[in-house]
């Protein structure tokens, strides 16, 4: 069946300009995740989502970035005022249900923030 | 806080030869994961280990669990070339906003034919 899915694969923008990255989960999982990647480093957790409901924003970088789901399935980050430090490749994975379950990832959004 | 350590981050290995790679985490979680990432790729999970003294194997990948310890081992038995990527180990742990799962920094892993 289908995977997780992400859009753009490729972002390049220039500073100061807002962006949207979007993830669509494998359908029936509740759980979505996004996680950052910068270039040869581990993943960061960034934002989690229960449903609608994000209980856990902690790992949001700055108030330059937020997330949202609708209906359930697809969810998009947004970063505002976008910096060269945000250049990255942001992951997102789904899972049936939030908590200790396996994790399935999407191809990554890279971001390049000139 | 949670932390997760991977050592060694970089290995480089002959084909033939066995080699370990090690996972320490920092706090209580009876629940770790093995992701392996292809270069330009994302993650693909390998193993989920749920349990003090979990063993698990798939072709020439061995990973265990000691809760007790706080470690994971992913043994390397016999490299091949293809199994050429990086690794990371993952952990669940449940804080107040619900479960957080935190990678360790990864370890890259390159098998020299």
């Amino acid at each position: 069946g289908a995977g997780v899915s992400q859009s753009p694969s490729n972002k390049v923008t220039e500073k100061g300009k807002d962006v949207e990255l979007r993830c669509d989960p494998i359908s029936g999982h509740t759980a979505l995740y996004w996680y950052r990647q910068s270039l040869g480093q581990g993943l960061e957790f960034l934002i989690y989502f229960q449903g609608n409901s994000a209980p856990d924003k902690s790992g949001l970088p700055s108030d330059r970035f937020s997330a949202e789901r609708t209906g359930g399935s697809v969810s998009t980050l947004t970063i505002q005022r976008t910096q060269q430090e945000d250049s990255a490749v942001y992951l997102c994975a789904s899972s049936f249900r939030q908590g200790q379950e396996t994790q399935y990832f999407g191809p990554g959004t890279r971001l390049l923030v000139l | 806080e949670l932390k997760v350590e991977q050592n060694p981050l970089f290995l480089s290995m002959q084909e033939g030869k066995n080699y370990t790679i090690y996972c320490n985490y920092s706090t209580t979680s009876d629940r770790l994961y093995w992701y392996r990432q292809d270069p330009g790729k994302s993650l693909e999970s390998l193993f989920v280990l749920l349990s003090n003294g979990a063993v698990k194997q798939e072709g020439r990948l061995m990973a265990s669990l000691d809760t007790k310890a706080r470690l994971s081992t992913l043994h390397i038995t016999a490299a091949v070339h293809d199994l050429s990527a990086t690794y990371f180990c993952a952990v669940s742990v449940l804080n107040t906003g619900g479960f957080k799962t935190i990678f360790g920094a990864g370890t890259r892993l390159f098998v020299k034919a």
